[in-house]
């Protein structure tokens, strides 16, 4: 995959340092968030997920937090490693409950670990 | 599982011409998304399929695009004429039927139309 957009925003962290890259989506009735992270010249691969019903969801080294009354979601992830260089995406699953699993993604956030 | 394959990784090719991109999804997920990524745009959906029929093409930008998913192991998007600015990552996507689930994305054909 390339480089989404010219003017994505970038997040650069110390190698070993915590990481927190947010997001604001769009539709309140979504009911189920997912976190990808794309590499230069690969597809997004899977992170981390949360439903609706929930407020946090721990992984290993990275948690998702939501909060639905501001339509925010953030990702955190634990003492940073030059391998989690890469961009990051938010998806939501709108419209909810549809025939499929659409997802609708954010711009995207570029994670640099500086090391 | 060697995860959703797709062909040609990388494309280039004249305005006008026809281009064919192939996806093969993993075995037994019955979604299959195409999706399109640009600098200007991020990634946007074209098309899904659900059980091979054809479920939501809204994000198909006209008519030079079309997509078909014959078998469930076998999709193509093909572009008839292509244009420079169909210039972008194509990602063929599945996910399976249950719920919400994560898509998992193939590697993606960097088209180039010059």
């Amino acid at each position: 995959g390339e480089s989404v957009g010219l003017h994505l925003p970038t997040l650069s962290v110390q190698e070993g340092d915590n990481s927190i890259i947010n997001c604001a989506y769009s539709n309140s009735a979504s009911d189920y968030f997912i976190w990808y992270k794309q590499e230069s010249g690969k597809g997004p691969q899977f992170i981390i997920d949360i439903r609706s019903n929930m407020d946090k969801r721990q992984g290993q080294r990275v948690t998702v937090l939501l909060n639905k009354t501001v339509k925010h979601l953030s990702l955190q992830i634990a003492a940073t490693q030059p391998g989690d260089s890469a961009v990051y995406f938010c998806a939501e699953n709108y419209p909810p409950n549809n025939a499929g699993n659409m997802l609708t993604f954010g711009g995207g956030t570029r994670l640099m670990v500086k090391p | 599982d060697a995860g959703v394959i797709q062909s040609p990784r990388h494309e280039v090719t004249e305005m006008g011409q026809e281009v064919t991109l192939r996806c093969k999804p993993i075995s037994g997920h019955d979604y299959l998304f195409w999706y399109r990524q640009t600098m200007m745009r991020g990634l946007e959906l074209l098309i899904y399929f659900n059980n091979n029929v054809p479920i939501d093409d809204s994000g198909m930008p006209e008519d030079r695009f079309s997509a078909k998913m014959p078998n469930a192991s076998f999709s193509t998007l093909k572009i008839q004429p292509s244009e420079p600015r169909d210039s972008a990552v194509y990602f063929c996507a599945s996910s399976l039927k249950q719920g919400n689930t994560e898509a998992f994305f193939g590697q993606g054909t960097r088209l180039t139309v010059v």
